[in-house]
């Protein structure tokens, strides 16, 4: 299987700031990436695929880059809303595989 | 608006089997594929497998002894099954569409979610 390390596993940040989540996979993936946000309780919610883009709906404020084993979630203004655990998924091979999460907390 | 609903026992004993199934709303059945994911209380998410319309399935190799995905187009929904349940298959369950990306061949990409819900093994 494909292992999927997301660092750091948690991170506290200022509303307005600019934060970024690492995702790096055991093998080359290419661009077979995708990210999630998941707030308590609720379900998962797709943001970004193929490693850089935007799901319908999801704000611009959200963007990803990477190809190959490395790959950065960004969000460039982090508001009340974001405050939520993401995730990292690669679909190059099966099984399916995700990230470990990191939970984005309010300083 | 696509949406999904899971539904099924919340406890379920060991040694016993875990039947869910998940109602789909604003898509057809027909038409994707279908996933199952996990997620035990306060840890990451598992992918369980998927299964296309026809009834192609593909599972996780660490579940595939154990794992049955059906699906029941007159219905629009998807079922799983999980036989000899233990206190590690306590989690979370969510049915989700699974898309099929460009320039991938294969599905891999859940966009839409059910809420999930709760199955604890305990006797």
């Amino acid at each position: 299987d494909i292992q999927m390390t997301q660092s750091p596993s948690s991170l506290s940040a200022s509303v307005g700031d600019r934060v970024t989540i690492t995702c790096r996979a055991s093998q080359g993936i290419s661009k077979y990436l995708a990210w999630f946000q998941q707030k308590p309780g609720k379900a998962p919610k797709s943001l970004i695929y193929a490693a850089s883009s935007l799901q319908r709906g999801v704000p611009s404020k959200f963007s990803g880059s990477g190809s190959g084993t490395d790959f950065t979630l960004t969000i460039s203004s982090l508001q009340p809303e974001d405050f939520a655990t993401y995730y990292c998924q690669q679909y190059n091979t099966y099984p399916l595989t995700f990230g470990g999460g990191t939970k984005v907390e309010i300083k | 608006q696509v949406q999904l609903q899971e539904s099924g026992p919340g406890l379920v004993k060991p040694s016993e089997t875990l039947s869910l199934t998940c109602a789909v709303s604003g898509a057809s059945i027909s038409s994707y594929y279908w996933s199952w994911i996990r997620q035990p209380p306060g840890k990451g998410l598992e992918w369980i497998g998927y299964i296309y319309y026809s009834g192609s399935t593909n599972y996780n190799p660490s579940l595939k002894s154990r794992v049955t995905i059906s699906v029941d187009t007159s219905k629009n929904q998807v079922s799983l099954k999980l036989s000899s349940v233990t206190a590690a298959d306590t989690a979370v369950y969510y049915c989700a569409r699974l898309e099929v990306v460009v320039p991938a061949t294969m599905p891999g990409v859940a966009d839409y979610w059910g809420q999930g819900t709760l199955v604890t093994v305990s006797s």
